[in-house]
């Protein structure tokens, strides 16, 4: 079984300051991880995935994230917030074995103040 | 390259009326997904078709809910009768499984209200 947890249902931050978003996740296998934004009335868009190469993972807009397996994190991040990222990000975690089976958290609402 | 189509993206019923749902996988994509997304919440899976084969329903409330894929390209999604709490947003996804590890891909969803 795998779980998925965000960390802070709601976050803020100023254009131009750090973005961290938070997600740890639980899985009894090697996972796979995925982050995607999902933009009002959008379907979700994905981000980034983790595939057990690369722990620092690089993807689209200027996000990264991290996978420390001793934290069973899999955080986030953009040096400098713009606008256009005010968004709602979801983390989610499959299994490598059955990487169908996508679970996803429950999401974390960043709004970007000017 | 197109991605995945759904239609319509917003439907409004009364409760007990019949409602469909119709999606369009990306083109060479032989799984596909139907989630619905509750208000604040990430997607959950309804079903999940290999081809025409649905592999994974074991979420989907089969007294009310049923999918076909017919010819393992386009799906469509049924409710009837409608509740009041089927309504979500539903979203479709495909992915290749000749590929590692099987990156979903989106549609933009379908919005239900049900009244």
């Amino acid at each position: 079984a795998q779980s998925v947890t965000q960390l802070g249902s709601h976050v803020s931050v100023s254009e131009g300051a750090l973005v961290l978003l938070r997600c740890n996740y639980s899985s009894s296998v090697p996972p796979y991880l995925f982050w995607y934004v999902q933009y009002p009335n959008q379907g979700l868009q994905l981000l980034l995935k983790y595939t057990s190469a690369a722990t620092l993972v690089k993807g689209i807009n200027g996000f990264e994230a991290e996978f420390k397996k001793s934290e069973t994190s899999f955080h986030l991040t953009k040096p400098s917030a713009h606008m256009s990222d005010a968004a709602e990000y979801f983390c989610a975690v499959s299994a490598a074995g059955s990487a169908r089976q996508l679970t996803f958290g429950s999401g974390t609402q960043l709004t970007v103040l000017p | 390259e197109a991605g995945v189509v759904q239609s319509p993206r917003y439907k409004i019923i009364e409760k007990k009326q019949p409602v469909a749902f119709w999606c369009n996988p990306i083109s060479g994509h032989n799984t596909l997904y139907w989630y619905r997304q509750n208000l604040g919440q990430g997607p959950e899976l309804l079903i999940r078709y290999e081809n025409e084969e649905a592999v994974d329903d074991s979420q989907l409330p089969k007294d009310r809910f049923s999918a076909e894929r017919l010819k393992g390209v386009d799906s469509t999604l049924k409710i009837q009768p409608a509740e009041l709490g089927d309504s979500a947003v539903y979203l479709c996804a495909s992915s290749f499984s000749g590929t590692s590890p099987h990156t979903q891909y989106f549609g933009p969803g379908t919005r239900l209200l049900v009244l």
